[in-house]
């Protein structure tokens, strides 16, 4: 059973800084990496699916880095706006047939 | 095109009761997966059903049930409610059951009392 480590739990910064959220999870039997961006009363859009060392994926001013080998992925958001406001969960996956493993997320409020 | 819709969005039920909740994946997505998250957690797997089988269970009790009928829409049913079953449940689809791309519904919020 994977043990998924997302840090910082909560953060607060100003429009147009830049940020970065720290996802953890052992690298055994890995299999993909899921990004998802949560908003409060809607459901969770998927950003990012990720499967190989060293995989690195943009869309638009968010982009994702993953090492399998030390078990981390990294999220980043160039010049956060207000509507970046959400939880940032990532969920690690075992195996082509295995469920997806939440960890507890990271909410970002981005002030005006 | 829908996206995954859950119905119903809200509800209030009593300990002891039965509940039943409902989620209709995409149009061609074949496997539906459930996760129960309670406040201040990450979603957790409950079930996985593919071609109308059970392929994937969480750590629940067994007074949590599912189905998925031919359409491949999906039922999650809880017996004998416990104050701690309150919490959102979430219905996602993906177009198999190895697939990579998971959607979403927006979840029920059940409320025991």
């Amino acid at each position: 059973i994977l043990n998924v480590e997302q840090s910082p739990q909560s953060l607060h910064v100003q429009e147009g800084d830049s940020t970065n959220f720290t996802c953890s999870f052992p690298s055994s039997n890995f299999y993909a990496l899921h990004w998802y961006r949560w908003e409060t009363a809607k459901s969770p859009e998927a950003l990012f699916v990720m499967t190989l060392n060293g995989d690195e994926k943009k869309k638009g001013r968010i982009s994702a880095t993953l090492n399998t080998k030390e078990g981390y992925s990294y999220l980043y958001i160039k010049g956060s706006q207000p509507e970046d406001s959400a939880t940032y969960l990532c969920a690690p996956r075992e195996g082509s047939q295995g469920n997806l493993i939440f960890g507890k997320g990271t909410k970002l409020s981005v002030k005006p | 095109d829908a996206g995954v819709t859950q119905s119903p969005t809200h509800l209030i039920k009593t300990r002891g009761q039965h509940v039943t909740l409902r989620c209709s994946p995409i149009s061609g997505h074949k496997s539906v997966s459930w996760y129960q998250q309670v406040l201040g957690q990450g979603p957790q797997f409950i079930f996985q059903y593919y071609e109308k089988e059970e392929r994937g269970r969480g750590n629940f009790p067994d007074r949590f049930s599912a189905r998925q009928f031919p359409n491949y829409s999906s039922e999650l049913n809880v017996n004998a409610l416990l104050l701690g079953d309150s919490a959102l449940y979430l219905c996602a689809s993906s177009p198999g059951q190895g697939a990579l791309g998971y959607t979403f519904g927006s979840g029920t919020r059940l409320t025991v009392v």
